[in-house]
């Protein structure tokens, strides 16, 4: 069964950095591609960032708005995914899911919160 | 960009009924392999939303047959034939073919 628990969410001060994670299970995590999509309060889903398993390079991908201040990353022989979020601002509050492409479906994680408030 | 537009945005449903969803997209989301990677999820109250329809016109595991997917080119459509309770939530499509990834703006149904 595929699992991806993400973790690292919390409360941060606008200007502030968080690293959240995604542990993932049940597939070859390896050869898998990742992303990370989030979704604010009330509001629809917003993919934010993709990276490729290292066989297709690890090739990593952003959406406009966050180019340059969030990085995505993984660590293979921990089978995790990180997002690394810098500069935040109250706009990045949010629900932040971890997503896996398998087999042409894509999986969801249950999603961390991270509230940029002051 | 790839932009998916929804509709309606709400629907209600007497149980028992069929209800059904668009999702039109601004350009064909077929992928280079020929492959469309074109999903439908259902997110309900308080959780992530769950797969329900993958590649157009498959459904996933564990998905009831009331549900189906079909279209093409740029046209998409979800088809539920007959609505239970537990069908309420918020619909999304998305695409996975070209970046950046896009979701439509979700339909919400209600009994």
């Amino acid at each position: 069964e595929v699992q991806l628990v993400e973790s690292g969410g919390g409360l941060v001060k606008p200007g502030g950095s968080l690293r959240l994670s995604c542990a993932a299970s049940g597939f070859t995590f390896s050869d898998t591609w990742m992303s990370w999509v989030r979704q604010a309060p009330g509001k629809g889903l917003e993919w934010l960032a993709r990276i490729k398993s290292k066989g297709f390079g690890g090739t990593t991908d952003y959406a406009a708005p966050v180019k340059g201040r969030f990085t995505i990353s993984r660590d293979d022989s921990k089978t995790t995914v990180f997002l690394e979020v810098n500069s935040l601002k109250t706009e990045d509050t949010a629900v932040y899911y971890c997503t896996a492409h398998i087999s042409g479906t894509t999986f969801w994680g249950q999603g961390t919160l991270v509230t940029v408030s002051s | 960009d790839i932009v998916m537009t929804q509709t309606p945005l709400s629907l209600s449903v007497t149980p028992g009924q069929p209800a059904s969803i668009s999702c039109r997209s601004s350009q064909s989301p077929l992928h280079g392999d020929g492959k469309t990677y074109l999903h439908w999820y259902l997110q309900k109250p308080g959780q992530s939303p769950q797969l329900l329809i993958y590649e157009v016109s498959n459904r996933f595991s564990g998905v009831p047959d009331r549900f189906s997917g079909s279209g093409s080119g740029t046209d998409f459509t979800l088809k539920i034939s007959r609505v239970e309770a537990e069908d309420v939530g918020v619909y999304y499509c998305m695409q996975v073919s070209q970046l950046p990834y896009s979701f439509g703006q979700g339909t919400k149904l209600e009994i």
